[in-house]
């Protein structure tokens, strides 16, 4: 199993630029999500999904939007780049909804925004 | 809604033990997850507890209290690959089905 992948590993954006940031797991997780990580600032959690076709919102939602039309796929999509969008981007997957006290994580995509 | 405390910042010696303490406020919580994060990878889960007590896995213990809204992670026999930042997190009740981090403990290790 290769667990939860993501690409790009890095990414530079333009401010207002769009882009989808990729996240697959192939453990056959009901539970995905979506973190940012900022300097002393810890895992923010920005959008979750509790199963195919359900998604919701976390802490910091803003700026982002996800789809969840798999169970495998949880893409994260920047609609306009900010440089406050500047951060490295974590997706985690876990059995189901009860089970989110142990997560798996990707490997993160570092995003620059310019 | 919820909050994690947790020292920024803890320094030990090879060989020692080290405790890194979180404490939380929330009005209600399934329990307690513990995440090791090296520079540059990944968050990996540790250990949960989801009853008061202390929970072993090695040579790392976890510990929680309900009732003073606190829970610390002990690291035994120090090692320096143990340097690392070391994050709590906990689900609430009533929150959907969201997970909440700690700013996370960097733990430094020396010889």
């Amino acid at each position: 199993n290769a667990g939860v992948t993501q690409t790009p590993k890095f990414q530079v954006l333009k401010t207002g630029q769009s882009m989808t940031l990729q996240c697959a797991q192939d453990m056959n997780h009901e539970y995905m999500s979506w973190y940012r990580q900022d300097p002393g600032m810890g895992l923010r959690l920005i959008h979750y999904s509790v199963g195919a076709g359900i998604t919701d919102q976390g802490e910091v939602p803003n700026g982002y939007n996800v789809s969840r039309s798999t169970t495998e796929d949880f893409p994260l999509r920047l609609l306009s780049a900010a440089p406050s969008q500047t951060s490295v981007y974590f997706c985690a997957s876990s059995f189901d909804r009860e089970t989110t006290d142990t997560q798996y994580f990707g490997p993160g995509t570092r995003l620059t925004v310019l | 809604g919820q909050s994690l405390e947790q020292p920024s910042e803890v320094t030990a010696v090879e060989g020692a033990i080290v405790q890194i303490n979180c404490t939380y406020q929330t009005s209600g919580f399934y329990g307690l997850s513990w995440y090791q994060q090296h520079d540059g990878g990944a968050p990996t889960f540790l250990s949960y507890n989801g009853l008061d007590g202390l929970e072993e896995t090695g040579r790392f213990s976890s510990f929680l209290s309900r009732s003073d809204s606190y829970g610390y992670l002990l690291l035994q026999e120090l090692q320096m690959k143990d340097s690392a930042s070391y994050f709590c997190a906990v689900r609430a009740y009533g929150g959907g089905f969201k997970t909440i981090f700690g700013a996370g403990t960097r733990l430094f290790v020396k010889a």
